[in-house]
């Protein structure tokens, strides 16, 4: 059964600082891995996609990598801003089309 | 793009009634997901909803506390049956919306509060 950890469970960081969120995942059977944020109270925002085939993606100031072999994703997020602040979540798509979910990062960017 | 819309977007309901949520994609879909999110916690998958075939329930859920229904490509239900202090949730549906690619999209969920 694919299991999805994330690491660590909350950060809390000054603004500008340089961050890097972990996921890990027990089965490498996977056909793509996502990273979305969830601010409070709200639904779901798809921030990078990475297919089973590719080692990372990029978006503004966003870089996920992706180690299959080894079970392991992170996020890196540059330059921190107030406004990064939310829970992150990791999720891998299985091989029945199935979308496991982390148990989150919350983020606290301090002004 | 293709939408997917729930309702009620949140509801207050009794201990020991019954919930209907509703999820519509605007495009024809195999298969429809429903996820369950607990205060504070992650997204944990109830089922997934194929037309024409009955739910599979993940471990931990049942279909009589869970039932769904799949009339055709582009709608599905979840009801909470006989509902509980512990079913306050935030309950979405997704699916994958996007032709040629294995991405899920959600709606933006359900918010139940049981008293």
């Amino acid at each position: 059964k694919q299991e999805v950890t994330q690491i660590p469970a909350a950060l809390s960081v000054p603004e500008g600082e340089n961050l890097v969120l972990n996921c890990s995942f027990t089965d490498s059977a996977i056909y793509n891995l996502q990273w979305f944020r969830q601010d409070p109270g709200k639904g779901l925002t798809s921030l990078l996609l990475i297919q089973s085939s590719q080692r990372e993606q990029t978006s503004g100031r966003l870089n996920a990598s992706l180690d299959k072999s080894s079970g392991r994703s992170t996020l890196y997020i540059a330059a921190s801003q107030p406004g990064d602040s939310a829970t992150y979540l990791c999720a891998v798509m299985d091989s029945s089309y199935k979308l496991i979910f982390g148990s989150g990062t919350r983020l606290l960017v301090r002004p | 793009s293709a939408v997917i819309s729930q309702k009620p977007s949140r509801d207050i309901c009794q201990r020991g009634t019954s919930l209907t949520i509703q999820c519509q994609v605007d495009s024809q879909v195999t298969m429809m997901f429903w996820y369950r999110q607990q205060p504070g916690q992650s997204l944990t998958l109830i089922a997934t909803a194929n037309q024409g075939s009955e739910a599979t329930y993940e471990s931990g859920f049942v279909i009589d506390k869970f039932p769904i229904s799949r009339p055709n490509l582009t709608f599905s239900t979840l009801t909470v049956s006989n509902m509980s202090p512990e079913d306050s949730s935030i309950y979405l549906c997704s699916a994958n919306i996007q032709s040629g690619a294995n991405v899920l999209t959600f709606g933006a969920g359900s918010r139940l509060t049981v008293l």
